[in-house]
This record gives structure tokens, C-alpha cells and sequence, in this order.
């Protein structure tokens, strides 16, 4: 079975750092990926997505995406947070013919003034 | 753009009793919707699919007797926890879909306490 993971539990930067998540999937074949925030108190949104073409892809809020089949890895960046960013971040991955989305285990960040 | 109402967003009851958790998609038609629960720190583990019109499908280590799962539209979905104990305690969360290339709309969850 497919699984994601999330390495970085809980990030701490300070605004106008930059940020990387990492993001790992298992799963040899074709795949679709999601970045997605929950701020606090509030619903999953949808940052980005990759289904096929440009491996860098760009999302809302100016954060991007990378995706590197060799590595199986689709890291979240943003060149530099701002306090509004703190949430949990979720990468998910789409695998096949499925329609189920499987998550990882989500990446607090807290970004200070 | 896409909109997925759930509700309650917060509920507590007592151990034995059942809860009633509704899903609607409020401005597209949802072929799919899915069921999640995440316990604290932790990812969405998802529950269950839903299909329109059709039974739903459980994951593993679910179980189908305690969490019903209703579709009855495109625009509908219930999950029922029944005889509801401490430990189902936790964010139920909905999701809905047209299809894959659609993408996923989450509900904003609902927090079940059992006393």
C-alpha cells in the first residue's frame, strides 16, 4: 500500500525565512500530489497540485512544489513566510486508478515575528 | 468555488447514544465523498468512501456497523456513530468530490466528545 511521508513534525522560522517541507511517497507508479493547509480553527485548502507536465508547480500564496519522480519526493517551498503562513501542512498523494487521497502525518509550522 | 458544509462542527454526548454527522456539498454535484478522523498530532486517516446510490466502502479495521454512512444524493452524506463510546472521540472530517481531476473540497470537521 502507498504511504506519504512527512519528516519535519513541527517547524519554528521566523518571517522572511525561507521553508522547505519534505514530502516522500511509496509508490512506484503513476501518482497524482496535493499540498494542503489547515489553519487553525479551519477547513483543508488546497495549496497545489501535481497531476503531469511542469515538476515545479506553483500555488496559491506563493508557495511551489517540486516534484522528483526519482527521488519519489514532491517537497513544499516558500522563499519567504510571513506570520499569516502558521498552520499544519499536509502532503497527500492520488495514486493508479484510485480515488482515495492517502495523507501524511501533517508539519505544524509556527512562524514568528 | 467549491463548498462542502459540515455539521455540527462541534458535538457532545453521552456513552451509548447515537451522533449524526451531515456533509453537503453546497454548489457542485459530489460523485465521491469520503470520510476522515484524525486524532490529535496525527494525519486524516480516511474511514470510509461513498458513492451516491451505493453501499460504502470501508477501510480496514473499520467498523461498518458503528460508523453508518449514508449517501442518499449528490449533495448528501451522513456519517452515524452508533452507541457512540469515549473512545470514538475525536475530528470527524468530510471531504467531497466530482472525480479526481476535479479535486477534493474538505467540510470543516466536527468535534465529537463522548462523556
Amino acid at each position: 500500500a502507498q504511504s506519504v511521508s512527512q519528516h519535519n513534525h513541527h517547524v519554528i522560522l521566523s518571517e522572511a525565512a525561507s521553508l522547505e517541507l519534505g514530502c516522500n511517497y511509496s509508490y512506484g507508479g503513476t501518482v497524482n500530489l496535493f499540498w494542503y493547509v489547515q489553519y487553525p480553527g479551519q477547513h483543508l485548502q488546497l495549496l497545489l497540485k501535481y497531476f503531469s507536465g511542469d515538476p515545479l508547480v506553483k500555488g496559491i500564496k506563493g508557495f511551489e512544489a517540486e516534484f522528483i519522480k526519482s527521488k519519489f519526493s514532491f517537497n513544499l517551498r516558500k522563499p519567504s513566510v510571513q506570520w499569516s503562513d502558521t498552520a499544519e501542512y499536509f502532503c497527500a498523494v492520488l495514486t493508479g486508478t484510485a480515488s482515495k487521497l492517502t495523507f501524511g502525518t501533517g508539519t505544524r509550522l509556527q512562524v514568528t515575528l | 468555488g467549491a463548498v462542502v458544509s459540515q455539521h455540527p462542527s462541534r458535538v457532545i454526548c453521552k456513552s451509548g447514544t447515537s451522533v449524526k454527522i451531515e456533509c453537503r456539498s453546497l454548489d457542485f454535484q459530489a460523485t465521491t465523498m469520503f470520510w476522515y478522523r484524525q486524532f490529535p498530532k496525527q494525519s486524516l486517516m480516511l474511514m470510509a468512501t461513498s458513492n451516491e446510490g451505493s453501499k460504502a466502502t470501508y477501510e480496514q479495521g473499520v467498523e461498518k456497523d458503528k460508523f453508518l454512512i449514508n449517501h442518499a444524493s449528490l449533495t448528501l452524506s451522513t456519517l452515524t456513530v452508533t452507541s457512540a463510546h469515549p473512545e470514538d472521540s475525536s475530528f470527524y472530517i468530510c471531504s467531497a468530490s466530482q472525480g479526481k481531476n476535479y479535486g477534493y473540497t474538505f467540510g470543516s470537521g466536527t468535534r465529537l466528545t463522548v462523556v
